[in-house]
């Protein structure tokens, strides 16, 4: 089974900036979970990653990236914003999910 | 965007019984839905892909049915480790992927 493991996570004020970090093969997700909330899609890239989607919430602060040759996948979060407090998630697949990992808590509060 | 609805919120069920969650999306999305379990502190686990597809490593126990705009997740005989919040997502039209609220399955 495909193991994950997420990194970069933790507290900022808002309007500063944190980069996550996954494990990447293949096409990939970021999901996020607000606390006691559902799910949110966040961004996915595709395996080469020259295609790139963001959700609405998110397009202009944040910017999803790889590099292959590390295999790994980026989440560069700008502009954070108390709303995007959340545990985030990666996950391979870019249809339905197929593998997660353990997620990373990101909180922006001052 | 389209915009799934799950039902019931919370569904009371005793171990051994059925359980039976239902989604609905906005607009058709064909087969191309997904359903994922969730414990508590826990990231989602794939179910079911393609609307009856069991992933692999899932108990046949759960199946999934339905296509267009109303799907169902049943549980045949719940077992306790099945007490969890149950999620669908469409992956039909995207940008954006989107889920449904949730059912959370709690012991009766």
């Amino acid at each position: 089974e495909v193991q994950l493991l997420e990194s970069g996570g933790g507290l900022v004020e808002p309007g500063g900036s944190l980069r996550l970090s996954c494990a990447a093969s293949g096409s990939m997700s970021w999901l996020r979970q607000a606390p006691g909330k559902g799910m949110e899609w966040v961004s996915s890239i595709s395996a080469g990653g020259s295609n790139t989607y963001y959700a609405d919430s998110v397009k202009g602060r944040f910017t999803i990236s790889r590099d292959n040759s590390k295999n790994t996948m980026y989440l560069q979060m700008n502009s954070l914003r108390a709303e995007d407090t959340a545990v985030y998630y990666c996950a391979t697949g870019w249809s339905y999910l197929d593998y997660w990992g353990e997620g990373t808590l990101v909180t922006v509060s001052s | 965007e389209i915009v799934m609805t799950q039902s019931p919120a919370t569904l009371y069920v005793s171990p051994g019984e059925r359980a039976t969650l239902s989604c609905r999306a906005s607009q058709s999305v064909g087969s191309n839905l997904a359903w994922y379990q969730q414990k508590p502190g826990q990231p989602p686990r794939r179910l079911i892909y393609g609307a009856s597809t069991r992933a692999t490593g899932i108990p046949d126990r759960f199946s999934g049915s339905g296509s267009g705009t109303e799907f169902t997740l049943t549980i045949s005989s719940l077992q306790s480790e099945d007490f969890a919040v149950y999620y669908c997502q469409q992956y039909n039209n995207w940008p954006p992927l989107t889920f449904g609220g949730g059912t959370k399955v709690e012991i009766k």
